[in-house]
């Protein structure tokens, strides 16, 4: 089993609908990440935090708005999405700065979200 | 613009035998270059890493090639079996840097 979970693991929305993503971890690590991955597709990098602040954005549209409220965990808001943004949504955790994407990525297993 | 290229896009592997994955980058600048297993409805999981001061890297089955002049690496996966039934992708990124540069992906397919 991972070390860093995800709620909830399927998904499913109307356009009009405001929902939320959650990722926990305990491992320690202070910086904390969301990707987007399409069907055989890499994961897309959406957003970083680290030690709590936002670091990265990606330039996601503004439907997508993302929350850390403390070190563990990592939320990610939906709001308005559009049938194309169906996706697997991946969290992340590494150790924090001076080793960034250099220490190991510790990925969740992914919220499928299906927007209708 | 794609900072890593990986080929093949599949493969499919008789079990025992070897299986290989090749990449290429362009930023001299990245000095981290990790390997990434993702089995259906999983997220990645890191296989292997290696830094650019060698030249190889072996865990097991798995062994990691990097040759910094020709700016490649690869993945070798021998004695392949069933388990090892999944997409594979390359990244690349500098030490320091949050952003990871992911290859497009392999799927490979071990055959019993």
């Amino acid at each position: 089993d991972t070390e860093v979970t995800q709620t909830p693991k399927h998904l499913v929305m109307g356009m009009t609908n405001k929902k939320s993503l959650k990722c926990e971890q305990h491992m320690g690590h202070r910086a904390m990440y969301w990707y987007k991955q399409k069907a055989k597709k890499p994961p897309e990098l959406m957003f970083v935090y680290s030690y709590e602040k936002l670091s990265i954005n990606e330039s996601v549209p503004s439907r997508f708005s993302p929350e850390c409220p403390n070190s563990s965990l990592l939320n990610l808001h939906l709001h308005a999405l559009q049938p194309e943004d169906s996706a697997l949504y991946l969290c992340a955790s590494s150790q924090g700065p001076g080793q960034g994407a250099g220490s190991p990525l510790h990925f969740g297993n992914g919220t499928r979200l299906t927007v209708t | 613009q794609q900072q890593v290229k990986q080929s093949p896009q599949s493969l499919i592997v008789q079990k025992g035998g070897i299986s290989i994955i090749n990449c290429a980058y362009e930023n001299t600048a990245f000095d981290y270059f990790p390997w990434y297993q993702q089995f259906p409805g999983k997220g990645p999981a890191l296989l292997i890493a290696i830094r650019p001061d060698v030249s190889e890297k072996k865990e097991g089955r798995f062994t990691i090639s990097f040759n910094k002049s020709a700016k490649q690496f690869s993945l070798h996966i021998m004695d392949s079996q069933p388990g090892d039934s999944a997409t594979y992708f390359c990244a690349a990124s500098h030490l320091n840097d949050y952003k990871l540069s992911f290859g497009a992906g392999t799927t490979v397919t071990v055959r019993a």
